[in-house]
């Protein structure tokens, strides 16, 4: 079945440890986007990556950093997590010209 | 970045009515557009999409409205069931994989 995988679907964690989500699709799709979605705000673009080894910053990318080593991989890392980064996060993958496809999404607290 | 905004943020229809969901843009170089409906606790899944030279579309149950003249979006439901309950964002793209998201309308269908 053709779809994207987050890991972990939910996470409780402390100000400052760093933790990582995991995204993963099975689809050979080219581009990958984190995304992060608040109550009011909708969906915000973190990072994207439109091919291996090719990231770049979306709308909101501070206090976050992403990987792209692997085509089928894009992992989203908070080194040094706060508050302010509680939301639910969404990775989404698409190929060319089409409609994304996402992830079932990670709800983060962070206290 | 872009932002993408919607009319109403709720929106309640009695079962087996049509519904109209809208949805305003404001980059007029805005080529490409598709709805998504998120239910709870999952992602957005893709409803349907219209490229700028279509002013219409039709899928099962639901058709997408272009109006580009305004910067105006709609998706109709016909026939709106009670698994059509969901939040329904619509998507611009202006270039490659980018796109923005409104912050979406909750559609309750009141059987």
């Amino acid at each position: 079945e053709a779809q994207v995988t987050q890991n972990p679907r939910y996470l409780i964690t402390v100000t400052g440890k760093k933790l990582t989500v995991t995204c993963s699709q099975n689809m050979n799709h080219e581009y990958m986007s984190w995304y992060r979605q608040d109550p009011g705000l909708g969906l915000r673009q973190i990072y994207y990556s439109m091919n291996v080894e090719v990231t770049d910053k979306g709308d909101v990318p501070e206090g976050y950093k992403v990987s792209r080593k692997e085509k089928r991989n894009f992992p989203l890392i908070l080194e040094s997590p706060s508050p302010n980064q509680t939301s639910l996060y969404f990775c989404a993958s698409s190929f060319g010209y089409s409609p994304l496809h996402f992830g079932n999404g990670t709800r983060l607290t962070v206290t | 970045g872009e932002s993408v905004g919607l009319h109403l943020p709720t929106l309640s229809v009695q079962e087996g009515d049509n519904s109209i969901i809208n949805c305003a843009y404001s980059n007029s170089a805005s080529d490409y557009f598709i709805w998504y409906k998120q239910e709870s606790g999952k992602g957005p899944q893709f409803i349907i999409d219209i490229r700028s030279n279509m002013d219409k579309r039709q899928g099962q149950r639901v058709t997408v409205l272009l109006n580009k003249t305004v910067k105006h979006l709609s998706l109709q439901i016909a026939a709106t069931q009670p698994g059509d309950s969901a939040v329904y964002f619509c998507a611009e793209n202006i270039v490659g994989n980018q796109f923005y998201f409104g912050t979406g309308t909750s559609l309750t269908v009141i059987p």
